[in-house]
This record gives C-alpha cells, sequence and structure tokens, in this order.
C-alpha cells in the first residue's frame, strides 16, 4: 500500500496569515496517464469530509481561491494564502493513483 | 440536488450482524463509483472498497477484505455495508461518498451524513 504522511500534524494560524500543509507519499503518484491522483479534503467539526482540491492541483467548485493545491510524484502541498476562522478543521490528502486508495493521518488547522 | 442519505446510527453487540445503507439520489446511480470510508473515533479517515454500482464491481482495501461486504441494490439506488460478525473494533463512523466525475475512483465531493456504529456489550 502507498503511504501518505501528513505534516505537520497540528497547526497553529493568525487570522489572515497563511498556511501550508505537507504531505509525502511513499511511492510516486504520477500516472501513466499523466495526473497525480491526489485529493485534499476538510473535515469540518462534527461534518462530513469535503472536497478542496482534486488531481492535485484543480479546485472544486465552489472552494474560496485562497486555497491550492501543488506538486507532483511524491510531494504536495496544499496552501491556504490568507486563513479565516472557518478554515478550523482537519486536512486529510487522499492517494487514488493504485489501489487501495490510503488517506494521510491528517492535519489539525487551528486558530491562535 | 445530488445526495447521498445514510441510514441511521445503529447500537450492537459482539457478534451481531448489520447491514447499513447509502441511498443516492438527483443523479444516475449506476454511472458513479460509491465509496465506503470508516472513522473510528476520535481518529482519521480510512479507505475502505468501492462498489461500481453499474454491474456491482468492487475493489476491497485488504484491511477490509472479508471483513465487510459492499453491495447496491440497482432497483432502490441504495449501497451497502455490511457486517456477518461484529467485533467492538468496529465501533466507528462509517460514511459513503460519491466522486465529482462519472468512472472516477476519487474526488469524492458528495459525502453521506455518516453513519455511527457502536458495538459494545
Amino acid at each position: 500500500d502507498i503511504v501518505m504522511t501528513q505534516s505537520p500534524l497540528s497547526l497553529p494560524v493568525t487570522p489572515g496569515e497563511p498556511a501550508s500543509i505537507s504531505c509525502r507519499s511513499s511511492q510516486s503518484l504520477l500516472h501513466s496517464d499523466g495526473y497525480n491522483y491526489l485529493d485534499w479534503y476538510l473535515q469540518k467539526p462534527g461534518q462530513s469530509p469535503q472536497l478542496l482540491i482534486y488531481l492535485a492541483s484543480d479546485r472544486a467548485s465552489g472552494v474560496p481561491d485562497r486555497f491550492s493545491g501543488s506538486g507532483s510524484g511524491t510531494d504536495f502541498t496544499l496552501t491556504i494564502s490568507r486563513v479565516e476562522a472557518e478554515d478550523v478543521g482537519v486536512y486529510f490528502c487522499l492517494q487514488a493513483t493504485q489501489s487501495p486508495y490510503t488517506f494521510g493521518q491528517g492535519t489539525k488547522l487551528e486558530i491562535k | 440536488e445530488v445526495q447521498l442519505v445514510q441510514s441511521g446510527a445503529e447500537v450492537k453487540k459482539p457478534g451481531e450482524s448489520l447491514k447499513i445503507s447509502c441511498k443516492g439520489s438527483g443523479y444516475s446511480f449506476t454511472n458513479y463509483w460509491i465509496a465506503w470510508v470508516r472513522q473510528m473515533p476520535g481518529k482519521g479517515l480510512e479507505w475502505m472498497g468501492l462498489i461500481w454500482p453499474g454491474d456491482s464491481n468492487t475493489r476491497y482495501s485488504p484491511s477490509f477484505q472479508g471483513q465487510v461486504t459492499i453491495s447496491v441494490d440497482r432497483s432502490t439506488s441504495t449501497a451497502y455495508l455490511q457486517w456477518s460478525t461484529l467485533k467492538a473494533s468496529d465501533t466507528a463512523m462509517y460514511y459513503c461518498a460519491r466522486p465529482l466525475l462519472q468512472h472516477a475512483g476519487a474526488y469524492y465531493n458528495i459525502w453521506g451524513q455518516g453513519t455511527l456504529v457502536t458495538v459494545s456489550s
């Protein structure tokens, strides 16, 4: 199985400041079709997860443009340009290049 | 409105069987994979497997193969997750999810509300 490792696991951020979360995979996620099948999700407290980013860098519909994804191969990053209070929750990456799909362990973002 | 509606919370005893459901509506049920995801109390997300409702083609994570069964009823646009013998370690929230795009296996943009399963003697 591909192991997904996120860092940091806890991320205290001041509102208005940027934030970045790293997700590293134990094998390359670059598929033979040229895509990196890497998603980012946010799970707000008491809610189901919601899709933020797919294919490493495509923003899902309705997701604010302060969220962006980058990376290829084994190193990926989710960046929030200016954190807002509503961004608190746990962020997960998910690889879907190789079955079984696997999630990272999660990064808890909190407001300072 | 596209949505997945899951069955309600369950409290079971070890050794009992259980089948929980996930009903899709607002879209062509047979044209999108349905995935199941486990979240144990206070823990992260675990991908369990998925099913193609069109022909019931199913893929399981090795961690869950043989432990659960994923199925569908096309006539009611409902996916199921079932256990024949529950264990205390099956206590968790279970989510179903549907991808953004037809034939895609991931990028889950539609999620059910979750079904909490509690297994306790």
